[in-house]
């Protein structure tokens, strides 16, 4: 069965903070990909990562970075945390030629 | 430029009444269009794809959706609604290389008893 999972199913933290939230998946899958939710303008890409080690810009790059050091777990980087990032973050993973992407449960992130 | 419009951004319906959620795309190429489902504070779950061939697709828990190319459409459908269905649910199309997609703003369902 797939399985994509999140760090952390909440969390708060303080404006300037460093965050991160970590994504495992379980299906050997090459692609992996990080987006936020919010309330009216759906889901909007951050980052993706099509292999080890690589990494593309999605269309709301600024203020996150990303690491990708193991083909498992894809991780993004709130540098300096902003109220404006307090946001649910969605990870999802694909395996290479096929669309379809696979959800994890979210981390809902809270900034104050 | 690609982009997936779903008009309603919310929609009340009666237990056992009919679904329709509308979807329209803009895409160059023969799209791949899915539809997801997302339960209250969960991730998204696929309810169906489009890929080619057929173009009314059956998807899981009862909902199928139609892909009409002259209409730049891929509305979903469930004959008989159930409480369970209460949820919000993402319109989708792509490839836009290395597997991205474009996510519509969502259409919230509430269900009524």
């Amino acid at each position: 069965d797939v399985k994509v999972t999140q760090s952390s199913r909440y969390l708060v933290k303080r404006t300037g903070e460093k965050v991160f939230l970590e994504c495992v998946q379980d299906m050997d899958h090459e692609n992996m990909f990080w987006y936020r939710q919010d309330p009216g303008l759906g889901l909007r890409l951050i980052y993706f990562s099509y292999d080890v080690k690589m990494k593309e810009k999605g269309d709301i790059p600024e203020g996150y970075s990303v690491s990708r050091e193991k083909k498992e777990r894809f991780s993004l980087i709130l540098e300096s945390a902003s109220t404006n990032q307090t946001s649910m973050y969605l990870c999802a993973s694909s395996p290479q030629g096929q669309e379809t992407q696979y959800f994890g449960p979210g981390t809902r992130l809270l900034v104050l | 430029a690609q982009s997936v419009t779903q008009p309603d951004i919310h929609i009340t319906v009666s237990e056992g009444a009919s679904l329709e959620l509308r979807c329209n795309y803009s895409y160059g190429a023969t799209p791949y269009l899915f539809w997801y489902v997302q339960s209250p504070g969960q991730g998204l779950q696929l309810l169906l794809k489009y890929f080619s061939g057929d173009t009314l697709v059956q998807g899981i828990k009862g909902f199928e959706a139609e892909f009409k190319r002259s209409q730049s459409s891929f509305n979903l459908r469930k004959p008989s609604v159930h409480w369970s269905d209460a949820a919000e649910y993402f319109c989708a199309v792509g490839p836009l290389g290395y597997n991205k997609l474009i996510f519509g703003a969502g259409t919230r369902l509430a269900v009524h008893p």
